[in-house]
């Protein structure tokens, strides 16, 4: 089975410019979420959805980024423009969200941002 | 709100050798899930192993095992005959099965050094 699919793996680009980041979740799971991985910060959950639905955006740090989720298969996360204290792992994640609360949380690859 | 603690940033082990990672966490629910999470220098995040809150028994997958200890909300992991390959960060982390939440929290990670 294939899992989450993120593309790119790897950006690199210069400030100011947009980068658009791209997640696939695993087929039949309804929850999707963009996490943020630095040094500093660790771990941080950017967003979430719920069946296409923004459900928590409460860590998404600014209006410069956005994300959206047009169908059960795919979303972006987009920053524009981009500034170089944006350079993280940007990771995907998928899970099935039934009645009774959260559950696995199957993550992508990753996609490891520069802006020079 | 729930917390989880992971008290050790770094640890050491001899290959072959067993590993014990420690995991603490806060919660006022009844219902929920632990995880650990393995994130070795190719930056994925793998799923190790899950405990669900409501089974007394403790989770394994092979070498992989955790003490589950509910009162003292206490969940740590052993590692058994360590091989190079189990090198990487280690993050505990908790998920909320009471309610519509899909929310995981995150420990800071224990950055675990399997050496031959």
């Amino acid at each position: 089975d294939a899992g989450v699919i993120q593309s790119p793996r790897h950006e690199v680009t210069e400030m100011g410019q947009e980068v658009t980041l791209r997640c696939k979740p695993i087929s039949g799971h309804n929850s999707l979420f963009w996490y943020r991985q630095t040094m500093m910060r660790g771990l941080e959950l950017l967003i979430y959805f719920n069946n296409n639905v923004p459900i928590d955006d409460s860590g998404m740090p600014e209006d410069r980024f956005s994300a959206k989720m047009p169908n059960a298969s795919f979303s972006t996360l987009k920053i524009q423009p981009s500034e170089p204290r944006d350079s993280a792992v940007y990771f995907c994640a998928s899970s099935s969200l039934s009645g009774t609360g959260g559950d696995t949380q199957y993550f992508g690859p990753g996609t490891r941002l520069t802006v020079l | 709100a729930q917390t989880v603690t992971q008290s050790q940033p770094e640890m050491s082990v001899q290959e072959a050798e067993t590993v014990t990672l420690s995991c603490t966490y806060d919660t006022s629910e009844n219902n929920y899930y632990l995880f650990w999470y393995k994130q070795p220098p190719s930056r994925q995040m793998i799923l190790v192993i899950r405990q669900e809150a409501y089974k007394q028994q403790n989770a394994t997958e092979n070498r992989f095992s955790v003490n589950f200890q509910k009162a003292a909300k206490s969940f740590s992991l052993k590692i058994s005959d360590s091989q190079l390959g189990d090198t990487a960060m280690y993050f505990c982390a908790f998920i909320s099965r009471s309610g519509a939440t899909n929310k995981l929290i995150f420990g800071t990670g224990t950055l675990l050094a399997v050496q031959p």
